[in-house]
């Protein structure tokens, strides 16, 4: 089983669609958790933070499920431009300390 | 605010030749992680340093090494390039005191080796 496990889709979707994607990841002990969007051919950048009690952003709500291991994200009234792979990065641990541990990220289109 | 900036943009070497990448950080950031991120891949964590130290480091051979500069910006140094090491790389920055998995990442350098 990979460590951290994203569906890499293609998630396809018309404009207003609600998507969801999951992170599943291997150790109960990891503490940080974070959703990053990357276009095609650019840096990922930083969509926001997980926490235990769910986090929200506009259009945009993560939650954590430490029972289950698994981190969400959803979108809600999908646009254009939310076409782009959403990474989830984990902390895991490697040699005595945790390190960031990318899932290979899910595609999403969203289309007109 | 300038944020992180890499160079070069674009690089071809050789099988068993030696590369140098550099990156500086985004302005009031002092710690620098380096990723690989292979074709349809997730970035694959290199190593971080902080304080011109290695603080972290993942499941990268020896080939694979770096330096922190007192003005915070970094370098990293792969030596007897194989086939397999190309990939883009990628720098993100962070604050030691903050969460460093809240980062800021450059554009890469796209590295291929023939």
């Amino acid at each position: 089983r990979k460590e951290v496990e994203q569906d890499p889709g293609p998630f396809n979707v018309p404009e207003g669609a609600t998507v969801a994607f999951n992170c599943t990841y291997s150790n109960s002990a990891s503490q940080s958790f974070f959703w990053y969007r990357q276009d095609c051919r650019k840096e990922p950048k930083l969509l926001m933070s997980v926490y235990s009690s769910g986090n929200e952003d506009g259009r945009f709500t993560a939650q954590l499920n430490r029972a289950s291991q698994y981190i969400s994200l959803l979108i809600r009234d999908s646009k254009l431009s939310d076409s782009a792979t959403y990474l989830c990065v984990v902390s895991l641990e490697a040699g005595g300390s945790y390190i960031p541990t990318f899932g290979r990220g899910t595609s999403l289109i969203v289309h007109p | 605010d300038a944020g992180v900036t890499q160079s070069p943009t674009h690089l071809i070497k050789t099988r068993g030749q030696q590369v140098t990448l550099r990156c500086s950080p985004k302005s009031g950031h002092d710690t620098v992680s380096w990723y690989q991120q292979a074709l349809g891949q997730g970035p694959q964590f290199i190593f971080q340093y902080y304080e011109e130290e290695e603080r972290q480091r993942g499941n990268f051979p020896d080939r694979f090494s770096g330096h922190q500069f007192p003005n915070y910006s970094s370098e990293l140094n792969v030596n007897a390039l194989l086939l397999g090491d190309s990939a883009l790389y990628l720098c993100a920055s962070s604050t030691g005191t903050g969460n460093p998995y809240e980062q800021y990442f450059g554009p890469g350098t796209r590295l291929t080796v023939t």
